[in-house]
């Protein structure tokens, strides 16, 4: 069956240091989604990226990057320079054609 | 306007009654889900639709039922309320794209309490 397990349930780091939030899955599909979700404090889920299990291309947006390894079967964010702002609980998800599910999140917060 | 719109976006309600919240979507989609939020527990799915005439149970179901009233509505309902199902509730849709992604969009939430 597959599974997401998000290890880190909170992190806390002091504004300005680098943070990577950690992101494992289980499928034994050929074919499937991860993603990354952000949820600030206001409660929204914001989309923040999506990777196919063909592309293990890392990906950088801004002081956000990704890193897709299939050999270890992770899919870990990190932020560059953490600000305040980026203080939210990170969910990081798994899709395939029969199935859609979310680790337990992780709740990161920045301290100025 | 909002893409997935739920009403109410909050709700406090006491044990034994029938509560309904509601999504609606502008964004064409055929698939929509109901997902509850819970403190170290992440999203657990409730239910999913593919169309209108398919309705699935999702991982935490009992005590829950929907109804897909067209395309664009998705209710879920909580016949006799209980304080365990106090929650953040999502509705979220998603459609297949050409390249067999199944993004999802949220809702805004509804934070249900159940006294």
């Amino acid at each position: 069956a597959q599974k997401v397990t998000q290890a880190q349930t909170e992190i806390s780091v002091v504004e300005k240091e680098d943070v990577t939030l950690d992101c494992v899955y289980e499928t034994r599909d050929t074919t499937y989604y991860l993603f990354w979700y952000k949820q600030p404090p206001s409660g929204e889920l914001v989309f923040l990226i999506r990777r196919n299990s063909f592309d293990e291309q890392n990906e950088i947006s801004g002081r956000y990057s990704w890193n897709f390894q299939k050999s270890t079967s992770s899919f870990n964010f990190t932020i560059t320079a953490s600000q305040v702002v980026d203080s939210a609980v990170y969910f990081c998800g798994y899709s395939s054609a029969s199935k859609i599910i979310f680790g337990s999140g992780t709740r990161l917060s920045i301290r100025p | 306007d909002a893409d997935v719109t739920q009403t109410p976006r909050n709700r406090i309600t006491k044990t034994g009654k029938r509560i309904m919240l509601e999504c609606s979507q502008t964004k064409g989609h055929d698939r929509m889900y109901w997902y509850r939020q819970d403190p170290g527990l992440g999203l657990r799915l409730i239910y999913y639709s593919f169309d209108v005439k398919d309705i699935n149970k999702g991982e935490i179901s009992d005590g829950y039922s929907v109804s897909r009233q067209a395309q664009a509505k998705f209710s879920l309902s909580l016949e006799s309320a209980i304080p365990n199902q106090t929650a953040l509730y999502f509705c979220a849709t998603s459609d297949r794209s050409p390249t067999g992604a199944y993004e999802q969009y949220f809702g805004p939430g509804t934070r249900l309490t159940v006294t």
